[in-house]
């Protein structure tokens, strides 16, 4: 099974900083037939379900700022929350689905305000 | 407007069942493949299983393969998850999600499954 390590485990920042997760997978999630990352990244409010932000590690989903970005390849992803706001506390998780549809998630990065 | 809306939550004695459904709406279902996710009480999130849009295919995690069984009627538009010799650590939030496609776009609110005696 492909295991996803997210670091950190929770960060605190100020309104309007950037907030910076990463995520490592246990091995690639790049698709060399079409060269896609098979790399999701989510939120979660509190007493909500996951939100889909990013898929193909850098692709945004319909409809989400486009102060959220992916970035990364192979095993190392990015997450990037630019111009913080209070709406983005949240836990953030990422997930490959390169063994599609199998899946497994990292364990979740809680963002806080300071 | 795409939906999806999860039923059949409850408590439940280890070793014993239940069966949760998935009512979609709003979106060719038989075109996706389904998944189901679960979340413990203030953990983080698991894959669970998935099924084809035909149904033809099914995957489990290693946690739940041999207990649960997932399956989908495409006539009614619904997905279900029937859980047998449940276990305390089974006790969870499960979510039912559209794909994996291009990760798990449509998210049910979930359904609270409790084991205990």
């Amino acid at each position: 099974d492909i295991v996803m390590t997210q670091s950190p485990d929770s960060l605190a920042l100020s309104l309007g900083e950037r907030a910076t997760i990463n995520c490592k997978s246990s091995q690639s999630v790049l698709y060399s037939s079409n060269n896609k990352n098979y790399l999701a990244w989510y939120q979660q409010k509190p007493g909500q379900p996951p939100k889909l932000l990013i898929y193909w590690a850098s692709t945004r989903e319909s409809g989400v700022p486009d102060r959220f970005s992916g970035s990364g390849s192979g095993t190392d992803f990015t997450l990037t929350i630019s111009n913080l706001r209070a709406e983005d506390v949240a836990v953030y998780y990422c997930q490959q689905f390169y063994s599609t549809p199998r899946s497994t998630f990292g364990q979740g990065t809680k963002l806080e305000i300071k | 407007e795409v939906q999806l809306l999860e039923s059949g939550g409850g408590l439940a004695q280890p070793g014993g069942s239940l069966r949760l459904s998935c009512a979609a709406s709003g979106f060719t279902f038989s075109s996706y493949a389904m998944s189901w996710v679960r979340q413990a009480p203030g953990e983080g999130l698991e894959w669970v299983s998935a099924v084809s849009g035909s149904g033809a295919s099914t995957y489990y995690a290693d946690s739940v393969k041999g207990r649960f069984t997932i399956s989908r009627d495409n006539s009614e538009n619904t997905l279900y998850l029937q859980m047998n010799r449940l276990r305390a650590e089974d006790t969870a939030v499960y979510y039912c999600a559209k794909g994996p496609l291009l990760g798990l776009d449509v998210w049910g609110q979930g359904a609270t499954v409790t084991v205990s005696s």
